[in-house]
This record gives C-alpha cells, structure tokens and sequence, in this order.
C-alpha cells in the first residue's frame, strides 16, 4: 500500500512563526501535492512538484514557499503565519499509469493559527 | 459556472438504504472520473475509479459515468455506518507530456443512521 506520511497531526502557531509541514511517501512517486481543505471551499491546490528541486504554484500559493530537496519528501512552508492560515493541510503523491493519475493522501495536519 | 458541481449535503439515510451521490461538470475534456471517501479528520481515500461512461462495480458501491450529460454518480447498497464519511468526486483531464489537471468537487456528507 502507498503510504504518504505527513509529521504532525496537530499543530498550534502563533502569528508571524515560520512553520514547517512535512510529507514523506515510500512509493517513489514523481508527483507530490500539497492541498488546503476548508469548509464550503472543499481541497485547493497549493503547490505541486513534479520532480526533486522543482515546484508549480497551485491555486492559492500566496503566504505559502515549498522544498523538494529528495524525491520522496515534500515540505510546505508558511513564511510567516497568519489566522487565515488556519486550515487542514494535506499531502498527496500520485502514480500515473495508462488510465490517468490518482492521488495518495495523507492523514492531514490540523494547523491552528492563533 | 463551476467546472465541477456537488451537493455538499448533508446526506442522512437508514441502515441499509440505497445511497445516490452526484457530481456534474462542464468540462468535456474531463476523461478520468474518481470517488473518494474521507473519514472525519483524515485524509481523503480513493475508493472507485473509471475512464469510460458507463458502470464499474465493486462490491457495494458502483460508479457511473454519463459522458453525455456530463454526470457522474456513485451508488452505494446496503448503505452501513461506517459508510459515513464525505464524498468528493474528482475528475481529470491530461494537459499534455503525460501531466493532468485534477479537479475536486466539495464533497457530500453522507451520515448512515442504524
């Protein structure tokens, strides 16, 4: 089974910490994600990255930077957090086979920023 | 209009009832369609996958693809508790040199009542 492994469950800021995310997966997949999910605005794409040391801004990317320094792990990064920031952060890695790409996530990390 | 609409619900039926999620859409280069199921503060799980209109069956749940009309939906029979979860429908489209655009619906609530 693909696993995807993102460090905390739950996390407490303060306004203006840096705060890491981290994700690992064991499956050696190119494609990571990471995604943000709120009520009534359902999973938005933050950043992905198709490859070690490369990056695509998503939908949302302001506030947010990302590393990919190894294939298998993927960092999100909030420079300098914010209350609006608070939000269920998920990570994905995707296979991609003749049929198309399908996601893997992880357990989530609950992110309160007070 | 949204590329992709879903009933955020919520959904709440008997023990053993026939459960009908939906999802329409208006991009006809969506070419890969997919159900899943997320369990209150976990991470979202790929539960049906499919490429082409029609059915595809796996034990009690079954998707269908009406290409035609733009609508996907996911049946479940015998509908237990612990098919209480959100439902998000995602769907694909290849953008070219094998990457894909993947885009979620919100989700649907679906609590089943013993």
């Amino acid at each position: 089974d693909v696993k995807v492994t993102q460090s905390s469950r739950y996390l407490v800021k303060r306004t203006g910490e840096k705060v890491f995310l981290e994700c690992v997966q064991d499956m050696d997949h190119e494609n990571m994600f990471w995604y943000r999910q709120d009520p009534g605005l359902g999973l938005r794409l933050i950043y992905f990255s198709y490859d070690v040391k490369m990056k695509e801004k998503g939908d949302i990317p302001e506030g947010y930077s990302v590393s990919r320094e190894k294939k298998e792990r993927f960092s999100l990064i909030l420079e300098s957090a914010s209350t609006n920031q608070t939000s269920m952060y998920l990570c994905a890695s995707s296979s991609i086979d003749r049929v198309g790409e399908k996601l893997f996530f992880g357990s989530g990390t609950q992110l309160s920023v007070l | 209009q949204k590329e992709v609409e879903q009933d955020p619900g919520p959904l709440s039926v008997p023990e053993g009832a026939i459960v009908s999620l939906n999802c329409t859409y208006s991009n006809s280069a969506f070419q890969y369609f997919m159900w899943y199921r997320q369990y209150s503060r976990k991470g979202p799980e790929l539960l049906m996958y499919t490429y082409s209109s029609g059915n595809k069956e796996d034990g009690r749940f079954t998707a269908q693809v009406d290409k035609s009309s733009k609508y996907i939906s996911l049946f479940i029979r015998d509908s237990q508790p612990s098919d209480s979860a959100t439902y998000l429908c995602a769907m694909s489209a290849l953008r070219g040199a094998g990457s894909y655009q993947l885009t979620f619906g919100k989700g649907t609530k679906l609590s089943v009542i013993p």
